[in-house]
Parts: structure tokens; sequence; C-alpha cells
């Protein structure tokens, strides 16, 4: 049961293009939603997150737009850099006794080409 | 600087046999997990832990068990290893204040049962 749905599962983009990731989740008890990004041999790193109560936030070239009513969030990556080339998972939070529990999308594997 | 380490990057074992990976943290935080990184299918939740010598399942249990003697280390166990165990385990930590933990990850073992 997958109850944070991600896609496209891969992306190609021009340097200089926009990158745009979708999610979508059914469990309204979640109550963050975090981006994680993952270069090849990496662990993934928190990239930019968001509160529910918010339906957008932007941190440099990097923007979460968050709908509530329609459960789904999105990221962009503004111009988009080969940098920016990693596997980007959603992630919805889930406060349970002994902490928060995250529920990851299945990735995104960008590319961006020169 | 924060710090997840992993007892090995690549590991090849044998079916059946009984399978030990390792992940020490040094920032002091009270919650540990293991996930499995598949492709396709994103991160999935083995086991947390949110204290020494406590434990809860995730997502994914089954075949897997974990050991939590002390606050930094935190073990995945594989009973009696099988080929559908052939994966990428991530192991990731984090300190308990709030939905905005950020979760802090290993660099990954890469797992193969032949």
């Amino acid at each position: 049961q997958q109850q944070v749905k991600q896609s496209p599962q891969s992306l190609i983009v021009q340097k200089g293009g926009i990158s745009i990731i979708n999610c979508a989740y059914e469990n309204t008890a979640f109550d963050y939603f975090p981006w994680y990004q993952q270069f090849p041999g990496k662990g993934p790193a928190l990239l930019i997150a968001i509160r529910p109560d918010v339906s957008e936030k932007k941190e440099g070239r990097f923007t979460i737009s968050f709908n509530k009513s329609a459960k789904q969030f999105s990221l962009h990556i503004m111009d988009s850099q080969p940098g920016d080339s990693a596997t980007y998972f959603c992630a919805a939070s889930l406060l349970t006794g002994g902490g928060n529990k995250l529920t990851f999308g299945t990735g995104t594997q960008l590319k961006v080409e020169l | 600087d924060v710090k997840v380490t992993q007892s090995s990057r690549y590991l090849v074992k044998r079916t059946g046999e009984k399978v030990f990976l390792e992940c020490v943290q040094d920032m002091d935080h009270e919650n540990m997990f293991w996930y499995r990184q598949d492709p396709g299918l994103g991160l999935r939740l083995i086991y947390f832990s949110y204290d020494v010598k406590m434990k809860e399942k995730g997502d994914i249990p089954e075949g897997y068990s974990v050991s939590r003697e002390k606050k930094e280390r935190f073990s995945l166990i594989l009973e009696s290893a099988s080929t559908n165990q052939t994966s990428m385990y991530l192991c990731a930590s984090t300190s308990p204040g709030g939905p905005t933990d950020t979760q802090y990850f290993g660099p990954g073992t890469r797992l193969t049962v032949l």
C-alpha cells in the first residue's frame, strides 16, 4: 500500500529549465512533508520541507507548493543545473508513539543536461 | 559535522546465512531507523527504535530483526538471508523534537544474497 505516490519516475531537463516533481498522499494525519535529495553512492539528505498550514516554501532555486485540499505537493527546481542531477524523494511524516515516522515516495531520477 | 556510519558499503552473502548490518551515529540521537531501498519502490521502513532496547516494526519487518543495546548503535539482523533480501540498506537517525525532525542517513550497505 503506497501512501505517498510520486511522479514521474524519471525526468530529463535542459540546463536552465524548470524541474517539477509531484507527490500525492492519502493519510490526512501526515503533518510534515520533507523532500530528500540523494546523489549516487550517498544516503539521502534533507533538501527542503513544508508544514501543511503553508501553501508554498522557497529556498533558493527550490520551491515546494502544497495543496492541502487536493492532498498534493510538488517540488519545483528553477534554473536547473547539472549539479542538481540526483534522485529526489518526497516524504510525509506521521507522529507515532516514539517519534516521527517518514513514509517515502518511490523517487524521481532527475538528469539535467547541458 | 553529523555522522552516521554503516559497517560495510558492499556485502555478499549466501542464502541461509545470518547477516548483521551495523549502524553507528555520533549525534546522541534517540531515534534510529533501518530502511531498504529498491528501484521503483523508494525507501521502505523495516524497523525503528526510539530508545535503547526499544523497537517498533516498520512497514516491511518480515525476515528481519533489530538490536539496540547502546544509544549510538542500531543493528539489523537477517536471521536467514534470502535472495529477495538483496537490496540497498540505509540507516538513519534523528533527535525527536516535533514533526520537523531531520533524518540523517548513512551511505548505505549494498547487500547481495546469492
